[in-house]
């Protein structure tokens, strides 16, 4: 079975640009996560989508957005993007989203803004 | 926001040797989770803890979770080149859908 697949892999972009960046979870798991992971540091929780529905959002502004389609896939969006946003995303996978349930990521996309 | 403290934030060691590391936190987690991950890839799961107490093993790696729910660690016996990378403790809250990372161990043996 494939894991979690995020796609581009790698992405540069200008400032003030807009980013989208997309995953596909694990087949029959239904949550996704997106994660940001600056350099040198832990990752760091944006959203959790579970059935369609967001179900948590971390500490990141508004620029931020993200949602899941019918078959569970997940598209972050980024606006007016700015060079402290370079990082790599990461996108994570678990069954039902909910407590006592195993995450499990992809490879990320790493967004470098210029 | 809630913070995972992870110790030791690097190790250097020889082939062959065995490994200790941990995380704590001033909260209490639901759900311990430990990670691995290669330059360039995605947080690989090792580990997963689901009860105060509870000691898992996967191969070589030993995992426990504190019974106060405060802390985790992670053995991993006899060491092997293939174990360089950054491991991650990451936590998870009581009644909260996200995960808490800690900032990671680099883990560096010399053959």
């Amino acid at each position: 079975d494939a894991g979690v697949t995020q796609s581009p892999t790698h992405l540069i972009k200008t400032r003030g640009q807009h980013v989208t960046l997309r995953c596909s979870p694990i087949s029959g798991h239904k949550s996704v996560s997106w994660y940001q992971q600056v350099l040198g540091q832990g990752p760091q929780f944006i959203f959790q989508y579970y059935e369609k529905e967001e179900r948590g959002r971390g500490n990141f502004p508004d620029r931020f957005s993200a949602r899941q389609f019918p078959n569970y896939s997940s598209e972050l969006n980024v606006n007016a993007l700015l060079l402290g946003d370079s990082a790599l995303y990461l996108c994570a996978s678990s069954r039902t989203g909910f407590r006592d349930t195993e995450a499990f990521f992809g490879q990320g996309t790493r967004l470098t803004v210029v | 926001g809630q913070q995972l403290n992870q110790s030791p934030q690097s190790m250097f060691i020889q082939e062959g040797e065995d490994v200790s590391m941990n995380c704590t936190s001033s909260s209490i987690f639901n759900t311990w989770l430990w990670y691995k991950q290669d330059p360039g890839e995605g947080p690989v799961l090792l580990i997963a803890l689901y009860k105060a107490g509870e000691l898992t093993s996967n191969g070589r790696l030993t995992a426990q979770f504190g019974i106060t729910r405060k802390d985790s660690f992670l053995n991993i016996s006899a060491s092997i080149p293939s174990d360089v990378g950054i491991y991650f403790c990451a936590g998870q809250l009581e009644g909260a859908q996200k995960l808490v990372f800690g900032q990671g161990t680099r883990l560096t043996i010399n053959p």
